[in-house]
């Protein structure tokens, strides 16, 4: 199984600043098959990137994914107060055996 | 509308089964596969398994293998998940999710709410 391990656990900014956010993969994931949701309190998971760097319909472009193999970035480049939710990466690699990382928390500061 | 629509919260008790569904709505119904991802009360995201609309095959998570079945009904575009045997670690919000790209969930289920409670 593929373990994903996200960074930091939360992260705490302000409006208007950079988030950069960490997943780490135990083992390569070949194609970036590599996907980004986003979880606001209380609502279902909502897609942000897939492929690792492809952008899901409707999703603004201040969100941008990045990185190869073991290695996964996404950044928000100008946060907006809705941007402060729970964020997780997700594997489809070793389908179907599908894997998600523990989250990133997210918060204002 | 393209929307998944998911069955009201559940109570069940150690032992019981439960099954929840889930009606797609504004698409091709057999053109996507459907997950079924799990959320226990503060935690995270967990895969459990997966079912073709199309032929009815399904993939099960190794970990609840024996206890999850996931079915579907084209006639009326719904796909269920039926785990058995419940414990209380089981209480989460249970998910179905359209798949894209074999293995993302573009489109998500509101989320059904079981618990499991003596």
């Amino acid at each position: 199984e593929i373990v994903l391990t996200q960074s930091p656990g939360t992260l705490s900014l302000s409006p208007g600043e950079r988030a950069t956010l960490s997943c780490r993969a135990s083992q390569s994931i070949t194609s970036s098959y590599l996907a980004w949701y986003q979880q606001r309190s209380g609502q279902a998971p909502r897609l942000l990137i897939y492929g690792a760097s492809s952008r899901a319909t409707g999703i603004p472009d201040r969100f941008s994914g990045s990185g190869s193999g073991t290695d996964f970035t996404l950044t928000i480049s100008r946060l907006e107060a809705e941007d402060f939710a729970v964020y997780y990466c997700q594997q489809y690699h070793r389908a179907p055996k599908f894997t998600f990382g523990q989250g990133t928390k997210l918060e204002i500061k | 509308q393209v929307l998944l629509v998911q069955s009201g919260a559940e109570v069940k008790k150690p032992g019981a089964s439960v099954k929840v569904s889930c009606k797609a709505s504004g698409y091709t119904f057999n053109g996507y596969f459907m997950h079924w991802v799990r959320q226990a009360p503060g935690q995270g995201l967990e895969w459990m398994g997966w079912i073709n609309p199309n032929s009815g095959g399904t993939d099960y998570s190794q970990k609840f293998q024996g206890r999850v079945t996931i079915t579907r009904d084209t006639s009326i575009s719904t796909v269920y998940m039926e785990l058995s045997r419940l414990r209380s670690d089981d209480t989460a919000v249970y998910y179905c999710a359209r798949d894209i790209y074999g293995g993302v969930g573009d489109l998500w289920g509101q989320g059904t709410l079981v618990t499991v409670s003596s």
